[in-house]
């Protein structure tokens, strides 16, 4: 394990459900990340929060609302998703958000939309 | 933007045997970083190595090796004496280092490359 943390670590939701994933960081970091990963499609870089303010928002859907209560959690709000919504979800922090710090990642969140 | 391409969707390699993957990128930048991340089928994705743009001489990590190609725009990675552990998909990324342009602080990767070592 990197230090990063994310629950649950499967997730099955209806369209209609209201449902959080949370990442949690034990590194000291001050940036954080949510990634989408698809099959066979590079991963989508979803929001960047850098000291708890959102420096970033990579034309996400509003049907995602990330949270960032302070440095060392990060939580994405799902509502009303659709199915093609299905992935794994990656949580990342990182020392800062340039260079030259490293970003490392938590376990993912398998998300199943039906 | 940048974009990073990885042409191997699948490869596999005989334990101790070498394997090289490969990644091209296309970028307008001068200044840049590039990696290769693991992710093996518990789907932690770590850092193998990385490499400066500015450095010609290429980053190696143990068993782990790049070929940087600045002009061609290449940075493959080669696994040497593999091992059964190395069996993951493995990720090129991008990023770039000149603070204030409009993708700094984004990682951009490529699709990724399944790798299979076969005892």
């Amino acid at each position: 394990e990197t230090g990063v943390t994310q629950t649950p670590r499967h997730l099955v939701m209806g369209m209609t459900n209201k449902k959080s994933l949370k990442c949690e960081q034990h590194l000291g970091h001050n940036a954080m990340y949510w990634y989408k990963q698809s099959a066979k499609k590079p991963l989508e870089l979803m929001f960047v929060y850098s000291l708890e303010e959102r420096v970033e928002n990579n034309s996400v859907p509003s049907r995602f609302s990330p949270e960032c209560p302070n440095s060392s959690h990060l939580f994405l709000h799902l509502h009303t998703l659709q199915p093609e919504d299905s992935a794994l979800y990656l949580c990342a922090s990182s020392l800062g958000q340039g260079l030259p710090y490293e970003q490392y990642f938590g376990p993912g969140t398998r998300l199943t939309v039906t | 933007a940048q974009t990073v391409t990885q042409s191997q969707p699948e490869m596999s390699v005989q334990e101790a045997e070498t394997v090289t993957l490969s990644c091209t990128y296309d970028t307008s930048e001068n200044n840049y970083y590039l990696f290769w991340y693991k992710q093996p089928p518990s789907r932690q994705m770590i850092l193998v190595i990385r490499q400066e743009a500015y450095k010609q001489q290429n980053a190696t990590e143990n068993r782990f090796s790049v070929n940087f190609q600045k002009a061609a725009k290449s940075f493959s990675l080669k696994i040497s004496d593999s091992q059964l552990g190395d069996t993951a998909m493995y990720f090129c990324a991008f990023f770039p280092a000149n603070a204030g342009g409009t993708s700094y602080g984004k990682l951009t990767f490529g699709q990724g490359t399944i790798l299979t070592v076969h005892p």
